[in-house]
């Protein structure tokens, strides 16, 4: 049973760029949600994608989007890249279900995004 | 979402109970008091979960208080893998947004 996967493990780019990451949730989930992780601190929530829609959003501007597939999987896009936006890129899934409530998410091990 | 209050940092000698607190005087009835940690380049594992009584799995114990503003991660016999970043997260949405703070950083030493 594959956990969740996320692609790619590591990504240079430049400031101004625009950068698009991956994820594929665990199976049986449909629930994703993408987190940015500073270095030393905790992960920060950006949004959650359920039914290919965003359900939830953090305080996070409009350069960082989302999409969800059909097939449950998700990107996540920024644009315009900063150097703040260097972070550890966290994918998180789950199942949106009133009979599974309050299970938990299960992460992957994340994107290392560095801006230079 | 009631924001948790951890230590910032504990150590372990191996082999030993390791008790990790954590306080959430705001805690909501209907939200869940759960544990996670993040081995080094890791994504965060899922430890244990509990909403009033106390909790058991093959990881780690959770016990809760009774009037449910802290709670205490035992990890009964800790090795040396159990070093790691451990969050306390409460919420009433556990598919939704996890609130995450600065954590507990354990160091299990031989």
């Amino acid at each position: 049973d594959a956990g969740v996967t996320q692609s790619p493990t590591h990504l240079i780019k430049t400031r101004g760029q625009q950068v698009t990451l991956r994820c594929s949730p665990k199976s049986g989930h449909d629930t994703v949600s993408w987190y940015q992780q500073a270095l030393g601190q905790g992960p920060q929530f950006i949004f959650q994608y359920y039914e290919e829609e965003e359900r939830q959003r953090g305080n996070f501007p409009d350069r960082f989007s989302g999409h969800q597939f059909p097939n449950y999987s998700s990107e996540l896009n920024v644009n315009a890249l900063l150097l703040g936006d260097s972070a550890l890129y966290l994918c998180a899934s789950s199942l949106a279900s009133r009979v599974y409530s309050n299970q938990p998410q299960h992460f992957g091990d994340g994107t290392r995004l560095s801006i230079l | 979402d009631a924001k948790t209050t951890q230590p910032p940092s504990m150590d372990c000698a191996e082999g030993r109970a390791a008790n990790l607190p954590c306080n959430h005087s705001t805690i909501s009835g209907n939200e869940y008091v759960y544990w996670y940690r993040q081995i080094h380049s890791q994504g965060p594992q899922y430890i244990i979960h509990g909403l009033k009584n106390n909790e058991t799995n093959e990881m780690a114990s959770l016990i809760i208080t009774e009037d449910r503003k802290s709670s205490t991660l035992i990890l009964p016999h800790a090795t040396l893998r159990d070093t790691a970043v451990y969050y306390c997260i409460v919420s009433s949405d556990s598919w939704g947004k996890l609130q995450f703070g600065a954590g507990t950083q354990v160091v299990v030493t031989p």
